[in-house]
């Protein structure tokens, strides 16, 4: 079966650099989410998309952005990188209850 | 505001010893809690969703059960492919549908 799909696996970026981060959702489902994780930390909510639309938004940072397009996949924006967002980033979907994930973009910054 | 927390935070098992994990929640009304295995530098996976109280799921040597304020998950006869980390997360009835999550448990099974 189709799984959530996210791309780069790993990513290296300098501080102040800008990082884009994809996410391909399994097919027919509406609803997307981001989620960053620390090490050792459970996975915190930055923001999702219902059909296309931003539905709602968690602890994201004003440097990043993310849009959910017309194909349904989306893409999370990071600028001006810190330190601190050295995380897995995962996006889910889901079509009701259950929220599946992908197997995360690892951005590290140096 | 939704609160999940899990214990303990680590689980150490020898091969075949059983056990339990906990998870108790606090959320306005609970539309369902989920249960997910997490590998090492892996996407969560997704387990069980359990949405009223008295509901047991069962998948191989694992069972989730609910009450109105905590979720267990045992585990029978464990075996060392069964280490990871186990998340479990609520997700209210009312207003936003974001699933909230747990530190997770971290077992390890010992050959």
């Amino acid at each position: 079966a189709a799984g959530v799909i996210q791309s780069p696996r790993h990513l290296i970026k300098e501080k102040r650099e800008t990082a884009t981060l994809k996410c391909y959702p399994i097919p027919r489902h509406d609803t997307v989410y981001w989620y960053q994780q620390g090490p050792g930390q459970d996975p915190q909510f930055l923001i999702s998309f219902y059909e296309k639309m931003q539905s709602d938004k968690g602890s994201i940072p004003d440097r990043f952005s993310a849009q959910q397009f017309s194909d349904y996949h989306s893409e999370l924006n990071m600028s001006s990188l810190e330190l601190g967002d050295s995380a897995l980033y995962f996006c889910a979907s889901s079509l009701g209850l259950e929220a599946f994930f992908g197997q995360g973009t690892r951005l590290t910054v140096v | 505001e939704d609160q999940v927390t899990q214990s303990p935070e680590a689980l150490r098992l020898q091969e075949g010893e059983s056990s339990s994990l906990n998870c108790s929640y606090t959320v306005s009304g609970l539309r369902g809690l989920f249960w997910y295995r997490q590998d090492p530098g892996k996407g969560p996976e997704f387990l069980f969703t359990l949405y009223s109280a008295g509901e047991e799921k069962e998948k191989e040597r694992l069972k989730a059960t609910l009450t109105k304020k905590e979720s267990f998950l045992h585990i029978t006869a464990p075996k060392p492919e069964d280490s990871a980390t186990y998340l479990c997360a609520v997700q209210a009835s009312g207003g936003s549908y974001i699933p909230t999550f747990g530190r997770g448990t971290s077992l390890i099974v010992h050959p």
